[in-house]
C-alpha cells in the first residue's frame, strides 16, 4: 500500500517568503507527526496530531511555524517569514495510534533551503 | 539530563564483530521505547520495539534495564548492510512526547 507521502521534495525560497509543506499520512492513521532534522543532527520533534487536534505544540521553533491537519488526514506545516536557520529536512511520520507500541511510518522529507 | 542520550559515535566496527550502544532515558515513566535505523540521507525506519522482557531479531537484540533507565542494540556478526545511525526513541508518556535521541552512527568496516 501507500506510504507516508511529502510535497514537495525539495524546496528553495527567499529569506522572508513564507512556505507551506504538505504530508499525506497512510490511510487510517490518526497520529501524524512532524520532525525537522538539520545537516547531520538528529530529529527534532516539532508536532504531533491525535486526529485533527494537536495537544502539543511546545516544540514548535516559533510563532512563525504552524500546522494544521483536516479531515484526519492531510496535514501542512507553515513557515512565515522564512529564516535560514530554519533550512533542514522536514520529515512527517504517521502512525496507526499515538499510544504504545506504534511504529512511525516516515515520509522521504522535504528538504528546505532558504537562500 | 537530557530527555533522550546517546553515543553519538561513530563507531567503527570490522566486519562480522558484535556491537552493542545504549540509549538513556530521563523519565522513569516512560513505556515505550524503539530503536529507529537512518541510512544516509533517507527516513528513519523502526528497526525494532524493545520490551521490558527484551527481545530478539535475528542478529539484533534489544533490551530495556528500567532500573537504570537505559535500553541497549546488540548486533551480532555485524555486516556492511549495518551501516547506519541508529536512532533511540522514548515514548514519554507524559502528553504523548516522542522523543528520539540524536543518533549513533556505526560504520561497519570491511
Amino acid at each position: 500500500g501507500a506510504g507516508v507521502s511529502q510535497s514537495p521534495s525539495n524546496k528553495v525560497t527567499e529569506k522572508g517568503k513564507d512556505v507551506e509543506l504538505r504530508c499525506d499520512p497512510i490511510s487510517g492513521h490518526t497520529a501524524l507527526y512532524w520532525y525537522r532534522q538539520s545537516l547531520g543532527q538528529g530529529l527534532e520533534f516539532l508536532i504531533y496530531f491525535q486526529g485533527n487536534s494537536a495537544p502539543d505544540k511546545s516544540g514548535l521553533p516559533s510563532d512563525r511555524f504552524s500546522a494544521e491537519r483536516t479531515g484526519g488526514s492531510v496535514s501542512t506545516l507553515t513557515i512565515q517569514r522564512t529564516q535560514q536557520e530554519d533550512s533542514a529536512v522536514y520529515l512527517c511520520a504517521s502512525s496507526f495510534a499515538i499510544l504504545g507500541d506504534n511504529e512511525q511510518f516516515f515520509g522521504p522529507g522535504t528538504r528546505l533551503t532558504v537562500l | 539530563r537530557k530527555e533522550v542520550e546517546q553515543d553519538p559515535g561513530p563507531f567503527n566496527v570490522p566486519e562480522g564483530a558484535t556491537v552493542a550502544f545504549n540509549c538513556t532515558y530521563s523519565n522513569s515513566a516512560s513505556q515505550s521505547f524503539f530503536w529507529y535505523r537512518q541510512d544516509c540521507r533517507k527516513e528513519p525506519k523502526l528497526l525494532m520495539s524493545v520490551y521490558s522482557s527484551g527481545n530478539e531479531d535475528g542478529r539484533f537484540t534489544a533490551q530495556l534495564n528500567r532500573a537504570s533507565q537505559y535500553i541497549s542494540l546488540l548486533i551480532r556478526d555485524s555486516k556492511l548492510s549495518d551501516s547506519a545511525t541508529y536512532l533511540c526513541v522514548v515514548n514519554m508518556n507524559r502528553d504523548d512526547k516522542i522523543i528520539f535521541g540524536k543518533g549513533t552512527r556505526l560504520h561497519i568496516l570491511p
